[in-house]
């Protein structure tokens, strides 16, 4: 079974500082990877998607991906409140139907 | 630009009644089309997905059906509603999976 890794948190971290989100994934054929971020109560919002190795930025957010250690991570630069959300790590091992979501990591973003 | 569209927001339902929850897409034709839930603590479960009208592909076997009447319009029923069934259901569209998908706002069920 296809499966998605995440530490559920809370992970906690100071306002301005850097968050670091971390997911792992089995499947080695993987295609696409995506980042959804989910505040309480709401429906996830796709922020992030990336293909191939290395790091993709958009404003204050990276992601990152290893295909060789099966690892995808989204950095928060500048962290804010605003930013306290659940963020879900989506894996995509091919077609219509194969994306797998992970937990969630619950991020705190403390003033 | 497109938009989908969910509902209700939220729905309280005996066990054992009948459910139907409607989803709709604007501003695109044949996108595909998605049933997620999302229990308390676990992650996004696939539940339906459709390319097209007619033409639905079920991930997990349960007392749960979906229909794609039309090109735009996604709905996902029960005839018997179980404790189970709880849940917050969550419709998505794609038009090319690669590029991630866009979820309605969601439908919070409560089956008491």
């Amino acid at each position: 079974q296809k499966e998605v890794e995440q530490n559920s948190g809370p992970l906690s971290v100071p306002e301005g500082a850097i968050a670091s989100l971390n997911c792992t994934y089995s499947d080695r054929g993987s295609q696409s990877f995506f980042w959804y971020r989910q505040y309480s109560g709401k429906s996830p919002e796709l922020i992030m998607f990336i293909y191939s190795n290395g790091d993709k930025e958009d404003g204050r957010f990276t992601a990152q991906l290893n295909k060789a250690s099966q690892y995808v991570s989204l950095l928060i630069r500048d962290s804010q409140p605003s930013d306290s959300a659940t963020y879900l790590c989506a894996v995509n091992s091919g077609g219509y139907q194969k994306v797998t979501f992970g937990i969630g990591t619950k991020l705190q973003v403390i003033p | 630009s497109q938009t989908i569209h969910q509902w209700p927001a939220t729905l309280v339902q005996p066990v054992g009644s009948p459910l139907s929850l409607e989803c709709t897409v604007e501003g695109t034709s044949n996108p595909n089309l998605y049933w997620y839930r999302q229990a308390a603590g676990r992650g996004l479960q696939l539940l339906f997905y459709s390319v097209g009208i007619g033409q639905i592909s079920s991930e997990v076997p349960q007392n749960l059906s979906a229909s794609r009447p039309q090109d735009r319009q996604f709905i996902l029923s029960s005839k018997k509603l179980l404790l189970s069934d709880s849940g917050f259901y969550l419709c998505a569209w794609s038009d090319n999976v690669d590029s991630g998908y866009t979820f309605g706002s969601g439908t919070r069920l409560t089956v008491v």
